[in-house]
């Protein structure tokens, strides 16, 4: 089924150490999306993509930085992770030409602690 | 940036009872997109309604409505006959039909369904 994942989905680490979180997705989308969300703030915009070659920040992305490997994979990197990064990531898809709404599709979401 | 407003950090309702959870937005613009996404325990975002800003006509889905208020600037989620499986975590969701894609979230409602 078309689907949106993200690995892994839950994670712990340590101050100091670069860790990577990966999304696919197989919709054929052509939109990728990075949010984080804590608790009270709701979701907020880390990085967006809207083509391999096209990389945008986004409300929040200092500390952050991502890499569109193919249309199909978007990855979020910490380089060097502090404990106020921890929350709960989400990945999201959407694609301009199936629908005027645009709207965005999830993944299961990678929930992050930083020790 | 947009800002949206969820002013009912929680809200509780009787199963079969209908409830109306509350959201504000700030824009100057004139054509948008509105969403609704439920997140249940399970942590997955999922889509429940979208409304454009040009159409005058409050989407349904079911057992989910909307009220639309262009002028107010306000767009409120009804969900009649509550099930146990409404209990969620609401999010309100702006978008812009000029600007880019960028999804702008509220805070979210919290809704707890009472046997």
């Amino acid at each position: 089924d078309a689907d949106v994942t993200q690995t892994p989905r839950n994670r712990i680490t340590k101050t100091g150490k670069r860790i990577m979180l990966e999304c696919s997705q197989t919709k054929g989308h052509d939109r990728m999306y990075w949010y984080r969300q804590d608790p009270g703030l709701g979701l907020r915009l880390i990085y967006y993509s809207f083509d391999v070659k096209d990389i945008n920040k986004g409300e929040i992305s200092d500390g952050y930085s991502v890499s569109r490997q193919a249309q199909a994979k978007f990855s979020l990197s910490l380089e060097s992770a502090i404990p106020n990064q921890t929350a709960l990531y989400f990945c999201a898809t959407s694609d301009r030409w199936k629908s005027s709404y645009n709207e965005q599709f999830f993944g299961p979401g990678t929930r992050l602690t930083v020790l | 940036a947009q800002t949206v407003t969820q002013s009912q950090p929680e809200m509780s309702v009787q199963e079969a009872e209908t409830v109306t959870l509350s959201c504000t937005y700030d824009t100057s613009e004139s054509d948008y997109y509105l969403f609704w996404y439920k997140q249940p325990p399970s942590r997955q975002m999922i889509l429940v309604i979208r409304q454009e800003a040009y159409k005058q006509q409050n989407a349904t889905e079911n057992r989910f409505s909307v009220n639309f208020q262009k002028a107010a600037k306000s767009f409120s989620l009804k969900i009649s006959d509550s099930q146990l499986g409404d209990a969620a975590m609401y999010f309100c969701a702006y978008r812009s039909a000029n600007t880019g894609n960028q999804f702008y979230f509220g805070t979210g409602t919290s809704l707890t369904v009472i046997p």
